[in-house]
């Protein structure tokens, strides 16, 4: 099991310039969640998934589109780099939202770090 | 909307120091309250979680009591080492609906031997 897994691990974008991460998982979770990390902000949700072809917004959702075609993957796009989208980008997967399941846990992947110059 | 408030640091202790991370939460409804631990260059991993009050969540010798009352759910542990050195974050989910996670800032702690 790789758990949650995150592509890239690092890069850096100009100004303008477009990119996708991926995020993978391999325990079949119907929920799945991009924040991003900022120093002294904690993570904020961008965008998440409650199930294959689903997507919302988050609490920081400008700038970014998201698409989830297959259940174990969900990509964040940026079409428009930005400096302000500079941060650490990180995956997570539940199989359940409802804490009476028990299932409610959130696996985080690694970690994408992002500059835009 | 929710909001998680914790104790900013950096946090330093001595090795085997007894430790406490305050955290307090504003929600609607019942949340369940979480802690989260991110060493270097990793991602985030659960520590512990409550779903209820007066649950008490405990692993690795860290625990943390959902006190509905005071609206807090402070992390704890006796004898701290220095592999505990790490960022921990205090969460809380919406008590209903998909929508995430809402974080604290997170607390660096640095145990020093």
């Amino acid at each position: 099991n790789a758990g949650v897994t995150q592509t890239p691990k690092f890069r850096v974008l100009k100004t303008g310039q477009s990119m996708t991460l991926l995020c993978a998982q391999d325990m079949n979770h119907e929920y799945m969640y991009w924040y991003r990390q900022d120093p002294g902000m904690g993570l904020r949700l961008i965008h998440y998934s409650v199930g294959e072809g689903t997507t919302a917004k988050g609490e920081v959702p400008d700038g970014y589109n998201v698409s989830r075609l297959k259940k174990q993957n969900f990509l964040l796009g940026l079409e428009s780099a930005a400096p302000s989208q500079t941060s650490v980008y990180f995956c997570a997967s539940s199989y359940s939202k409802k804490a009476s399941s028990g299932r409610d846990t959130q696996y985080f992947g690694p970690g994408t770090r992002l500059t835009v110059l | 909307g929710n909001s998680v408030t914790q104790m900013e640091g950096p946090v330093t202790l001595s090795e085997e120091a007894f430790l406490t991370i305050n955290c307090t939460y504003t929600a609607t409804g019942y949340p369940s309250l979480f802690w989260y631990v991110q060493y270097p260059g990793e991602g985030l991993q659960l520590l512990l979680k409550a779903t209820k009050a007066d649950d008490k969540g405990s692993n690795k010798g860290f625990e943390a009591t959902y006190r509905k009352e005071t609206t807090s759910f402070h992390l704890e542990k006796g004898s701290v080492q220095v592999s505990d050195s790490a960022v921990y974050f205090c969460a809380s989910d919406s008590g209903g609906g998909a929508d995430g996670l809402t974080f604290g800032k997170g607390t660096h702690l640095i145990i020093q031997p």
